[in-house]
């Protein structure tokens, strides 16, 4: 089976930096994935991570260490439209990932 | 910009009573996903298609749940009879079968079941 854990909520002020943790334990293991969900919407796709190292799209950066099986996702210069929830997934086979329970950012002013 | 398509966007119904919800997938994913969503947890896979066949519905309650994707494109997804703990969010998402499996969801079905 999967089991993936985050942290369900996490506060952090405008304009400073947040880190979203993810650690998993899989079956098997493609890679990591990220998503943002804001409150009434669907799902978007953010970045993701089948190496070892660090990925910077943006303001948003992720970071796989797949001997540790742990991942974050890391948001620079919080805005207030950043407040959703985040979800890691990890791809354990061809076509298929399991959701993590996500963690609900609140940015505050 | 191509999108995923759902319909109904809502849907209030009694307990007993049958549900259908449809998804049209951005054109040329061969990949469709069916997801149920409860408030404050990850999306939860029901169902997965390549092209017009399952290859995962091992979470799929099937004596009260069925999917189809006949023609491989739109699919539709019926519960019946709708019991109230079936009340959730049902997202569909489709994929390119290359790269790194980008999910792009619709806007999602909220049914509420009475």
């Amino acid at each position: 089976g999967q089991s993936l854990e985050q942290p369900s909520e996490v506060t952090a002020v405008e304009g400073a930096i947040v880190q979203i943790n993810c650690t998993y334990q899989t079956s098997g293991f493609y890679g990591l994935s990220w998503y943002q969900q804001h409150d009434g919407g669907a799902p978007t796709f953010l970045s993701y991570n089948a190496l070892d190292g660090l990925e910077e799209t943006g303001r948003f950066s992720s970071f796989l260490s797949r001997s540790d099986s742990y991942g974050y996702l890391l948001l620079q210069e919080l805005q207030m439209k950043d407040s959703a929830s985040y979800f890691c997934a990890v791809k354990i086979g061809y076509q298929k990932v399991t959701f993590g329970t996500g963690t609900k950012l609140q940015v505050i002013p | 910009e191509a999108e995923v398509a759902q319909s109904p966007r809502y849907k209030i119904t009694e307990k007993s009573q049958a549900v259908a919800f449809w998804c049209d997938p951005i054109s040329g994913h061969a990949t469709l996903y069916w997801y149920r969503q409860i408030l404050g947890q990850g999306p939860e896979l029901l169902v997965q298609f390549q092209d017009e066949s399952v290859v995962d519905d091992s979470q799929l309650p099937k004596d009260r749940f069925s999917a189809e994707r006949l023609k491989g494109v739109d699919s539709t997804l019926k519960i019946q009879p709708a019991e109230l703990g079936d009340s959730a969010m049902y997202l569909c998402a489709s994929s390119t079968t290359t790269g790194y499996n980008e999910q792009f969801f619709g806007p999602g079905t909220r049914l509420t079941v009475l």
